[in-house]
């Protein structure tokens, strides 16, 4: 059974930079062509999609979040990563990593169980 | 890119059906058969119930089901449960290049 866990810091400082890294267990990140990306809702609030990642590297990301973000995928750990710069309150939220359906399908079928980070100082 | 517009709530007696609605534009619902819909519990990572706007994952109940008529899709749930309070997102590829979710409906169940 595939399973995904998010991990990193849980407080960061406004300005700085909030980095996540996303494992996967169960499964190959290479295999399949499936996409892997990030999810995240404020605390109380809707989900806000922030972008997806493939093996060989290219991205779709979330244009309002464009120039502040960044994602990288490591096939060797099984892992794939998000930084975020510049971070304000704003970004406080529970941070999904997820896997999107292959073939286009821009579903999300397997999720992590979610981590929160607050921005503040 | 702009959230699809959702219902805040929809409530339902147990057994009866409810339908929740979920409209766009043609940049993203009314222009590709990749809508989603997602079940959330409080406190749980959101579930996929439903993708390629028709489509159920394995496991999940035939009551449900998902529809769309141009730029407006829904979800339907036949025979409610209490077990299906909850949340529900409908998201859809917006212009081929991201995704954009929907505010979410909040289904209470009488």
């Amino acid at each position: 059974q595939l399973q995904l866990q998010e991990s990193g810091p849980g407080l960061v400082k406004p300005s700085e930079t909030l980095s996540l890294t996303c494992s996967v267990s169960g499964g190959s990140i290479s295999g399949g062509g499936f996409w892997w990306g990030w999810i995240r809702q404020p605390p109380g609030k809707g989900l806000e999609w922030i972008g997806i990642i493939y093996p060989n590297g290219l991205t779709h990301d979330n244009p309002s979040l464009k120039s502040r973000l960044t994602m990288s995928v490591d096939t060797s750990k099984e892992q794939f990563s998000l930084m975020l710069t510049s971070v304000t309150a704003a970004d406080s939220a529970t941070y999904y990593c997820v896997r999107q359906i292959g073939g286009g399908s821009w579903s999300l079928d397997y999720w992590g169980q979610g981590a929160l980070v607050t921005v503040s100082s | 890119q702009s959230a699809l517009t959702q219902p805040a709530s929809v409530s339902g007696s147990p057994g009866q059906s409810i339908t929740i609605s979920c409209t766009g534009s043609r940049s993203d619902v009314g222009g590709y058969n990749l809508v989603s819909w997602y079940q959330q519990h409080p406190g749980k990572a959101p579930r996929l119930m439903i993708y390629e706007v028709i489509k159920r994952p394995s496991g999940v109940s035939d009551r449900f089901s998902g529809s769309k008529s141009g730029n407006t899709a829904s979800l339907t749930i036949s025979g409610v449960r209490t077990e299906d309070e909850g949340d529900y997102y409908c998201s859809s590829c917006a212009g081929g290049t991201s995704l954009v979710f929907g505010g979410g409906t909040r289904l209470t169940v009488l």
